[in-house]
C-alpha cells in the first residue's frame, strides 16, 4: 500500500495568510494525487486533481504542485470559508489511501 | 447535476451485517469513465477508503477489510451497495459513497454521508 503522510497535522492562521500543506507518499507515483477540503458535518469536496489541476468551481487561490513523492497544497490568501480540514489522496493504485488530514484553524 | 444518496440502518448490533445502498441520480452508473466508491470516517478521525466497484462488477477492497466486505452494482436501479459483516464498535463511522472519475483520479461527487453506529 502507498502510505500518505501530511504535515502539519494542524495550522493556525489568519485571514489573508498564505498557508502551505505538504503530502509525502511512501512511493513514487507521478502526479496521481488529489486534494480535498472537508468542513464539519459535510462530505469532502475535491479541490485539486492530477497534483496541480484546479477542479471546476474551486477558487484560484488554491494551487497544487509536486510530483513523485512530494506534493503541496497552497492557499495564497486565506479566506474565512477556508477554515477546514484538508486531505490528500493518491489515485495511482489500489488500495486508495488518504493522508491523515491537516486542520486549518483560525489564529 | 449528479446526486448520490446513501441509505441504510443507523444502528447495527455487534457481529451483525451492515447493508448500505447508494442511489445515483442525474447520471448513469454504467459509464466507463467512473468507479463507484465507499469511504468512511470514524468520529473525529480521517477518511478511510473502503472499496470501489466498476459498473462491470470489478471490485477493489482495502486489504484489512477485504474478508468482511462485499460490494455490488444494480444497473437496473442505478445503485451500488456495500455489505460489511461481523461489525464491531470500531466500524462506527459516517459512511460516504462517491464517484471516482478515472480521467482525473479523484472523487468528484459525494453523498452526504450516513452515520452508522455499532452498539447493542
Amino acid at each position: 500500500d502507498i502510505q500518505m503522510t501530511q504535515s502539519p497535522s494542524s495550522v493556525s492562521a489568519s485571514v489573508g495568510d498564505r498557508v502551505t500543506i505538504t503530502c509525502r507518499a511512501s512511493q513514487d507515483f507521478s502526479s496521481w494525487l488529489a486534494w480535498y477540503q472537508q468542513k464539519p458535518g459535510k462530505a469532502p469536496n475535491l479541490l485539486i486533481y492530477g497534483a496541480s489541476n484546479l477542479q471546476s468551481g474551486v477558487p484560484s487561490r488554491f494551487t497544487g504542485s509536486g510530483s513523485g513523492t512530494d506534493f503541496t497544497l497552497t492557499i495564497s490568501s486565506l479566506q474565512p470559508e477556508d477554515f477546514a480540514t484538508y486531505y490528500c489522496q493518491q489515485a495511482h493504485s489500489f488500495p486508495r489511501t488518504f493522508g491523515q488530514g491537516t486542520k486549518v484553524e483560525i489564529k | 447535476q449528479l446526486q448520490l444518496q446513501e441509505s441504510g440502518p443507523g444502528l447495527v448490533k455487534p457481529s451483525e451485517t451492515l447493508s448500505l445502498t447508494c442511489s445515483v441520480s442525474g447520471g448513469s452508473i454504467t459509464s466507463s469513465s467512473y468507479y463507484w466508491g465507499w469511504i468512511r470516517q470514524s468520529p473525529g478521525k480521517g477518511l478511510e477508503w473502503i472499496g470501489s466497484i466498476y459498473y462491470s462488477g470489478s471490485t477493489y477492497y482495502k486489504p484489512s477489510l477485504k474478508s468482511r466486505i462485499t460490494t455490488s452494482v444494480d444497473t437496473s436501479k442505478n445503485q451500488f451497495s456495500l455489505k460489511m459483516r461481523s461489525l464491531t464498535a470500531a466500524d462506527t463511522a459516517v459512511y460516504y459513497c462517491a464517484r471516482f472519475r478515472r480521467q482525473i483520479g479523484g472523487f468528484d461527487y459525494w453523498g452526504q454521508g450516513t452515520l452508522v453506529s455499532v452498539s447493542s
